[in-house]
Protein backbone atom coordinates (compact mmCIF):
# COMPACT_ATOMS: atom_id res chain seq x y z
CA UNK A 1 0.00 0.00 0.00
CA UNK A 2 0.94 3.19 -0.69
CA UNK A 3 2.02 5.69 2.62
CA UNK A 4 4.01 7.46 4.42
CA UNK A 5 6.63 5.82 6.74
CA UNK A 6 8.29 7.81 10.13
CA UNK A 7 10.86 5.73 12.11
CA UNK A 8 11.47 5.63 14.78
CA UNK A 9 8.21 5.93 16.81
CA UNK A 10 10.15 7.40 19.98
CA UNK A 11 13.25 8.51 20.00
CA UNK A 12 15.03 9.88 23.10
CA UNK A 13 18.19 12.21 23.05
CA UNK A 14 21.06 13.35 25.22
CA UNK A 15 21.42 17.12 25.59
CA UNK A 16 24.37 17.49 22.76
CA UNK A 17 23.21 14.81 20.74
CA UNK A 18 22.28 15.25 16.44
CA UNK A 19 19.68 12.81 16.07
CA UNK A 20 18.18 12.11 12.56
CA UNK A 21 14.32 10.81 11.89
CA UNK A 22 13.26 9.15 8.49
CA UNK A 23 10.80 9.97 6.28
CA UNK A 24 10.07 7.69 3.13
CA UNK A 25 7.10 7.81 0.70
CA UNK A 26 6.52 5.52 -1.86
CA UNK A 27 3.47 7.57 -3.13
CA UNK A 28 5.47 9.50 -5.89
CA UNK A 29 4.76 12.72 -4.63
CA UNK A 30 7.24 15.60 -5.71
CA UNK A 31 6.44 17.87 -2.79
CA UNK A 32 7.42 16.96 1.29
CA UNK A 33 7.29 18.32 4.29
CA UNK A 34 8.08 18.68 8.47
CA UNK A 35 6.49 20.11 11.02
CA UNK A 36 6.81 20.13 14.97
CA UNK A 37 3.78 20.03 16.78
CA UNK A 38 3.89 20.67 20.30
CA UNK A 39 1.14 20.17 22.96
CA UNK A 40 -2.29 21.23 22.27
CA UNK A 41 -0.60 23.28 19.56
CA UNK A 42 -0.94 23.54 16.00
CA UNK A 43 1.71 22.22 13.69
CA UNK A 44 4.64 24.88 12.35
CA UNK A 45 6.23 24.42 9.42
CA UNK A 46 10.66 23.43 9.78
CA UNK A 47 11.42 22.46 6.42
CA UNK A 48 9.74 21.98 3.19
CA UNK A 49 11.04 20.43 -0.22
CA UNK A 50 9.50 20.93 -3.56
CA UNK A 51 11.78 19.06 -5.47
CA UNK A 52 14.85 16.35 -5.34
CA UNK A 53 17.94 18.77 -4.14
CA UNK A 54 16.22 21.19 -3.38
CA UNK A 55 14.63 22.84 -0.19
CA UNK A 56 13.34 25.68 1.56
CA UNK A 57 13.67 26.71 5.13
CA UNK A 58 10.16 26.86 7.02
CA UNK A 59 9.37 29.23 10.18
CA UNK A 60 11.18 27.73 12.50
CA UNK A 61 14.04 26.02 10.66
CA UNK A 62 17.30 26.66 13.28
CA UNK A 63 18.66 24.33 15.11
CA UNK A 64 17.40 21.72 11.98
CA UNK A 65 18.74 20.06 9.05
CA UNK A 66 17.48 18.40 5.66
CA UNK A 67 18.29 16.80 2.45
CA UNK A 68 16.61 15.48 -0.40
CA UNK A 69 18.87 13.49 -2.32
CA UNK A 70 15.92 10.92 -3.27
CA UNK A 71 12.37 11.38 -4.29
CA UNK A 72 11.21 9.23 -1.63
CA UNK A 73 13.57 10.02 1.37
CA UNK A 74 13.35 13.50 3.51
CA UNK A 75 15.33 12.90 6.71
CA UNK A 76 14.95 15.87 9.63
CA UNK A 77 18.34 15.62 11.39
CA UNK A 78 17.76 17.42 15.05
CA UNK A 79 21.12 19.08 15.57
CA UNK A 80 22.56 19.94 18.90
CA UNK A 81 21.76 23.87 18.39
CA UNK A 82 17.89 23.10 18.58
CA UNK A 83 17.79 24.51 22.07
CA UNK A 84 14.12 22.94 22.82
CA UNK A 85 13.66 19.51 20.64
CA UNK A 86 10.93 17.66 22.79
CA UNK A 87 8.23 17.65 20.77
CA UNK A 88 6.32 16.21 17.79
CA UNK A 89 7.39 15.83 14.80
CA UNK A 90 5.45 15.48 11.37
CA UNK A 91 6.32 14.34 8.08
CA UNK A 92 3.91 15.05 4.54
CA UNK A 93 3.86 15.32 1.21
CA UNK A 94 1.67 16.55 -1.78
CA UNK A 95 2.02 15.39 -5.47
CA UNK A 96 -0.05 15.41 -8.55
CA UNK A 97 -1.59 11.85 -7.83
CA UNK A 98 -3.76 14.12 -5.33
CA UNK A 99 -4.28 16.58 -7.37
CA UNK A 100 -2.32 18.75 -5.25
CA UNK A 101 -4.49 19.30 -2.84
CA UNK A 102 -4.28 17.17 0.49
CA UNK A 103 -1.17 16.29 2.55
CA UNK A 104 -0.80 13.02 3.40
CA UNK A 105 1.08 12.79 6.62
CA UNK A 106 2.86 9.90 8.86
CA UNK A 107 2.55 8.51 12.41
CA UNK A 108 5.14 10.74 13.48
CA UNK A 109 8.10 10.85 16.03
CA UNK A 110 8.44 11.89 19.45
CA UNK A 111 11.61 12.68 20.69
CA UNK A 112 12.36 13.72 23.85
CA UNK A 113 15.34 15.11 25.74
CA UNK A 114 16.54 13.21 28.26
CA UNK B 1 5.23 35.82 6.20
CA UNK B 2 1.90 33.41 5.49
CA UNK B 3 -0.43 33.03 8.75
CA UNK B 4 -2.77 31.48 9.56
CA UNK B 5 -5.36 31.95 12.41
CA UNK B 6 -7.90 29.92 14.03
CA UNK B 7 -10.43 29.93 16.72
CA UNK B 8 -11.09 29.87 19.17
CA UNK B 9 -8.42 27.55 20.37
CA UNK B 10 -10.36 25.52 22.47
CA UNK B 11 -14.36 24.75 23.03
CA UNK B 12 -15.88 22.57 25.28
CA UNK B 13 -19.30 21.52 24.48
CA UNK B 14 -22.56 18.93 24.93
CA UNK B 15 -23.48 16.03 22.41
CA UNK B 16 -26.08 17.23 19.92
CA UNK B 17 -24.46 20.57 20.26
CA UNK B 18 -23.71 22.91 16.55
CA UNK B 19 -19.79 24.22 16.43
CA UNK B 20 -18.04 26.80 14.08
CA UNK B 21 -14.42 26.53 13.91
CA UNK B 22 -13.14 30.01 11.97
CA UNK B 23 -9.75 29.96 10.17
CA UNK B 24 -8.44 33.46 8.77
CA UNK B 25 -5.14 34.32 6.71
CA UNK B 26 -3.50 36.33 4.92
CA UNK B 27 -1.18 33.99 2.48
CA UNK B 28 1.03 35.18 -0.83
CA UNK B 29 -0.83 33.44 -4.00
CA UNK B 30 -3.58 32.06 -2.32
CA UNK B 31 -4.22 28.16 -3.92
CA UNK B 32 -6.47 26.55 -1.59
CA UNK B 33 -7.58 25.90 1.90
CA UNK B 34 -7.13 22.76 3.88
CA UNK B 35 -9.32 21.22 7.26
CA UNK B 36 -7.64 18.82 8.88
CA UNK B 37 -9.31 16.23 12.21
CA UNK B 38 -6.35 15.25 14.45
CA UNK B 39 -7.17 12.81 16.84
CA UNK B 40 -3.69 10.66 17.97
CA UNK B 41 -0.85 11.02 15.77
CA UNK B 42 -1.52 11.82 12.03
CA UNK B 43 -4.10 14.35 10.83
CA UNK B 44 -6.47 13.03 8.01
CA UNK B 45 -7.85 15.27 5.46
CA UNK B 46 -11.18 16.40 5.89
CA UNK B 47 -12.03 19.21 3.18
CA UNK B 48 -10.21 21.26 0.31
CA UNK B 49 -11.56 24.66 -0.73
CA UNK B 50 -10.56 26.74 -3.52
CA UNK B 51 -13.69 28.39 -4.78
CA UNK B 52 -15.45 31.41 -2.52
CA UNK B 53 -18.66 29.98 -1.82
CA UNK B 54 -19.43 27.27 -2.41
CA UNK B 55 -19.92 24.50 0.32
CA UNK B 56 -17.96 21.62 0.86
CA UNK B 57 -20.34 18.53 2.89
CA UNK B 58 -19.38 15.14 4.16
CA UNK B 59 -22.00 14.03 6.91
CA UNK B 60 -22.35 16.33 9.77
CA UNK B 61 -19.01 18.18 8.85
CA UNK B 62 -19.59 21.12 6.29
CA UNK B 63 -17.45 24.61 5.66
CA UNK B 64 -17.27 27.44 3.21
CA UNK B 65 -14.33 29.78 1.68
CA UNK B 66 -14.49 33.30 1.43
CA UNK B 67 -11.90 34.68 -0.37
CA UNK B 68 -12.76 38.36 -0.47
CA UNK B 69 -12.21 38.11 3.34
CA UNK B 70 -9.38 35.54 3.73
CA UNK B 71 -11.37 33.28 5.90
CA UNK B 72 -13.06 30.09 5.92
CA UNK B 73 -15.69 28.16 8.86
CA UNK B 74 -15.51 24.66 9.60
CA UNK B 75 -19.32 23.58 10.77
CA UNK B 76 -20.60 20.59 12.96
CA UNK B 77 -23.90 19.85 13.63
CA UNK B 78 -25.10 17.66 16.08
CA UNK B 79 -21.45 16.82 17.84
CA UNK B 80 -20.60 13.61 19.02
CA UNK B 81 -18.04 12.50 21.31
CA UNK B 82 -16.23 11.02 18.14
CA UNK B 83 -15.81 14.46 16.90
CA UNK B 84 -13.71 15.40 20.33
CA UNK B 85 -10.25 16.49 18.73
CA UNK B 86 -7.89 18.80 17.52
CA UNK B 87 -9.12 20.54 14.13
CA UNK B 88 -6.60 21.75 11.59
CA UNK B 89 -7.02 24.85 9.00
CA UNK B 90 -4.07 24.76 6.98
CA UNK B 91 -3.24 27.17 3.29
CA UNK B 92 -1.44 26.21 0.52
CA UNK B 93 0.55 29.26 -1.38
CA UNK B 94 3.03 29.83 -3.32
CA UNK B 95 4.04 27.61 -6.46
CA UNK B 96 2.08 24.55 -7.19
CA UNK B 97 3.66 21.86 -4.23
CA UNK B 98 4.95 24.71 -2.42
CA UNK B 99 4.76 25.94 1.28
CA UNK B 100 1.83 24.43 3.34
CA UNK B 101 0.75 26.71 6.33
CA UNK B 102 -1.33 25.73 9.32
CA UNK B 103 -3.26 27.30 11.82
CA UNK B 104 -2.56 26.53 16.03
CA UNK B 105 -5.72 24.18 15.89
CA UNK B 106 -8.94 24.35 17.68
CA UNK B 107 -9.32 21.94 20.51
CA UNK B 108 -12.85 20.41 20.74
CA UNK B 109 -14.13 18.35 23.33
CA UNK B 110 -17.08 17.10 23.04
CA UNK B 111 -19.28 15.67 26.25
CA UNK B 112 -21.55 13.12 26.41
Amino acid sequence: DGGITQSPKYLFRKEGQNVTLSCEQNLNHDAMYWYRQDPGQGLRLIYYSQIVNDFQKGDIAEGYSVSREKKESFPLTVTSAQKNPTAFYLCASRGSQTGGASAFFGQGTRLTVV
Amino acid sequence: EDKVVQSPLSLVVHEGDTVTLNCSYEVTNFRSLLWYKQEKKAPTFLFMLTSSGIEKKSGRLSSILDKKELFSILNITATQTGDSAIYLCAVAGGTSYGKLTFGQGTILTVHP
